[in-house]
């Protein structure tokens, strides 16, 4: 079965440091790997995007990466601060399921000052 | 531009009622879905649509009905309500190449 996984448990970093989140899936083929931001109470809300056929995506002070053959990405936040603590989620295109979205249950990342 | 919208934001239902959940979006979205999220359980898929007039099953379909009468509208029924069917209702939309624009979200609560 298809299976998307995220460390299970919570990241504690401190402020300036930088945070590294990791994604793993098996029985996937996905055109495209994204990570959202999820607040308390609240929707996720859409980071970056990474296509199948790129190695590393960046935007500001987050970077993904997309490694096909060991089916993982990782997320980094560098230089952190407070105001990034949430939860992260990644996401993967369901297949043959309209490009519906396929989530991690999420790592809680907190970053203390 | 108001992104996705949910109505209502909070409701309590009695086992056995009946109600519809209301998303609208105005980004001219051909997809749309709807999603649950429980505790340890994230984001599960319930039911999805890729245009107007079309609607599909997700990973947890049971106990729910969808319709999509206009592109810009999705709408989540729950014919009668059991209590585990308490969660958190969250509607999604998006273009294929582009990431996922979520809606605030509708705490519905089954006593």
């Amino acid at each position: 079965s298809q299976k998307i996984e995220q460390n299970s448990e919570a990241l504690n970093i401190q402020e300036g440091k930088t945070a590294t989140l990791t994604c793993n899936y098996t029985n996937y083929s996905p055109a495209y790997l994204q990570w959202y931001r999820q607040d308390p109470g609240r929707g996720p809300v859409f980071l970056l995007l990474i296509r199948e056929n790129e190695k590393e995506k960046r935007k500001e002070r987050l970077k993904v990466t997309f490694d096909t053959t060991l089916k993982q990405s990782l997320f980094h936040i560098t230089a952190s601060q407070p105001a990034d603590s949430a939860t992260y989620l990644c996401a993967l295109d369901g297949e043959g399921s309209g490009y519906a979205l396929n989530f991690g249950k999420g790592t809680s990342l907190l970053v203390t000052p | 531009n108001a992104g996705v919208t949910q109505t209502p934001k909070f409701r309590v239902l009695k086992t056995g009622q009946s109600m519809t959940l209301l998303c609208a979006q105005d980004m001219n979205h051909e997809y749309m879905y709807w999603y649950r999220q429980d505790p340890g359980m994230g984001l599960r898929l319930i039911h999805y649509s890729v245009g107007e007039g079309t609607t599909a099953k997700g990973e947890v379909p049971d106990g729910y009905n969808v319709s999509r009468l206009k592109k810009q509208n999705f709408l989540l029924g729950l014919e009668s309500a059991a209590p585990s069917q308490t969660s958190v209702y969250f509607c999604a939309s998006r273009d294929p190449d582009r990431g996922g624009y979520f809606g605030p979200g509708t705490r519905l609560t089954v006593l």
